[in-house]
């Protein structure tokens, strides 16, 4: 299996800053790699998909990028609703396989 | 819209058996893929297991291969999730997602998950 290997696994930032989360995968995964938000007691909401498109609705403060092994996720301004923890997901090779997520906090 | 309702979950001894349902609608349910995930209290997300569109391809996580079974029926718009042999370490929160890519043999990922259903494995 393919693991995921997501970083950090909690962040604590202000509103209005720039965040990024990283995830490498333990084997090239071409650009099939998710993210997505999920916020207490709710269902995971898909962000992002092949690596770096935003899923239609989606804030375009939220990107995605890399190819490979590396790929970063970035909320520009951090908003108080982005008060969720973070997934990426790896879709290239079965099973999937998900990062252990991020939990990200307002300080 | 897109909407999926998971249901069947509940408390249930260990060795014993529970099937999960979960109804589609808002989409063409038969052109779809559709997962089960899971995710244990506090913990993260575990992928269980996947169905092509018509059913003729299914896998599997190891850790429920052989105790568990994906069914889909197309005519009721539904896809299940036969659980046997259950153990204290499957009590999770069950979700069923629907597959991102269209009439697809090799399975993509969940694009839009149900709010999922309780399954809780004790003595």
């Amino acid at each position: 299996d393919i693991q995921m290997t997501q970083s950090p696994s909690s962040l604590s930032a202000s509103v209005g800053d720039r965040v990024t989360i990283t995830c490498q995968a333990s084997q090239d995964i071409r650009k099939y790699l998710n993210w997505y938000q999920q916020k207490p007691r709710k269902a995971p909401k898909l962000l992002i998909y092949d690596a770096s498109i935003l899923e239609t609705g989606v804030p375009s403060r939220f990107s995605g990028s890399g190819s490979g092994t590396d790929f970063t996720f970035t909320i520009s301004s951090l908003q108080p609703e982005d008060i969720a923890t973070y997934y990426c997901q790896q879709y290239d090779n079965l099973p999937p396989t998900f990062g252990q997520g991020t939990r990200l906090e307002i300080k | 819209q897109v909407q999926l309702v998971e249901s069947g979950g509940g408390v249930v001894q260990p060795g014993r058996s529970l099937r999960l349902s979960c109804a589609a609608s808002g989409f063409t349910f038969s052109s779809f893929g559709m997962h089960w995930v899971r995710q244990a209290s506090g913990k993260g997300l575990e992928w269980v297991a996947v169905i092509s569109y018509d059913g003729s391809n299914k896998y599997y996580a190891d850790s429920v291969k052989g105790r568990f079974t994906i069914s889909r029926d197309n005519s009721k718009n539904t896809v299940y999730l036969q659980m046997n042999s259950l153990r204290a370490e499957d009590t999770a929160v069950y979700y069923c997602a629907k597959d991102s890519r269209t009439l697809a043999v090799d399975p993509g990922s969940g694009d839009f998950w149900g709010q999922g259903t309780l399954v809780t494995v004790s003595s």
